[in-house]
């Protein structure tokens, strides 16, 4: 089982939509999350973490659900710019070592 | 932003030649990573450095050599690579201590192989 896995999408959802998707961890273990995201040929970058008791930053809300060991993101009032893909990203350990999702990919239509 | 800097950004090579790719952070991070993205796959982990000392090898190729020579710079050696070897190679930087795990990364460079 990958340590991580998501959802590849494409998500094509309208401007002002709102979007959600999940990801799914392996390692009941795991302590830290987080959401990259990445535009395309570009690198990734933080998008934001993922607490215990979830959060919100603007119109990106995440949350953590460790008995069913998966996490969310959920874009509201989607706009172009949020075309990207979006990866899932876990500490499945305590140390520094990340794993990464292979992404989900939203594309934001006018 | 450049707090995460690489050179060069693309990099077209054939398999008998020997190139270096560079890292560079301005973070003050003690820690930095090379990984591989290939198309639809997840970031794979190829190195770690901690405080200048490798602390992973992920069973990467011996074709592939890093170096660590300060906290600040990391080296990708490249030589007799493969067309499979075709991907973008990210550097990233972290604090490593405390609980802030996260990872800053370079714009990467895109590597062809012929």
């Amino acid at each position: 089982r990958k340590e991580v896995e998501q959802d590849p999408g494409p998500f094509n959802v309208p401007e002002g939509a709102t979007v959600t998707f999940n990801c799914t961890y392996s390692n009941s273990a795991s302590q830290s999350f987080f959401w990259y995201r990445q535009d395309c040929r570009k690198e990734p970058k933080l998008l934001m973490s993922v607490y215990s008791s979830g959060n919100e930053d603007g119109r990106f809300t995440a949350q953590l659900n460790r008995a069913s060991q998966y996490i969310s993101l959920l874009i509201r009032d989607s706009k172009l710019s949020d075309s990207a893909t979006y990866l899932c990203v876990v500490n499945p350990q305590r140390d520094y070592k990340l794993s990464f999702g292979a992404g989900t990919t939203v594309t934001v239509r006018a | 932003e450049t707090g995460v800097t690489q050179t060069p950004r693309h990099l077209v090579m054939g398999m008998t030649n020997k190139k270096s790719l560079k890292c560079e952070q301005h973070l003050g991070h003690n820690a930095m990573y090379w990984y591989k993205q290939s198309a639809k796959k997840p970031l794979e982990l190829m190195f770690v450095y901690n405080f200048k000392e490798q602390t992973e090898n992920n069973s990467v190729p011996s074709r592939f050599s890093p170096e660590c020579p300060n906290s600040s710079h990391l080296f990708l050696h490249l030589h007799t690579l493969q067309p499979e070897d075709s991907a973008l190679y990210l550097c990233a930087s972290s604090p490593l201590l405390g609980r802030d795990k996260t990872q800053y990364f370079g714009p990467g460079t895109r590597l062809l192989v012929l």
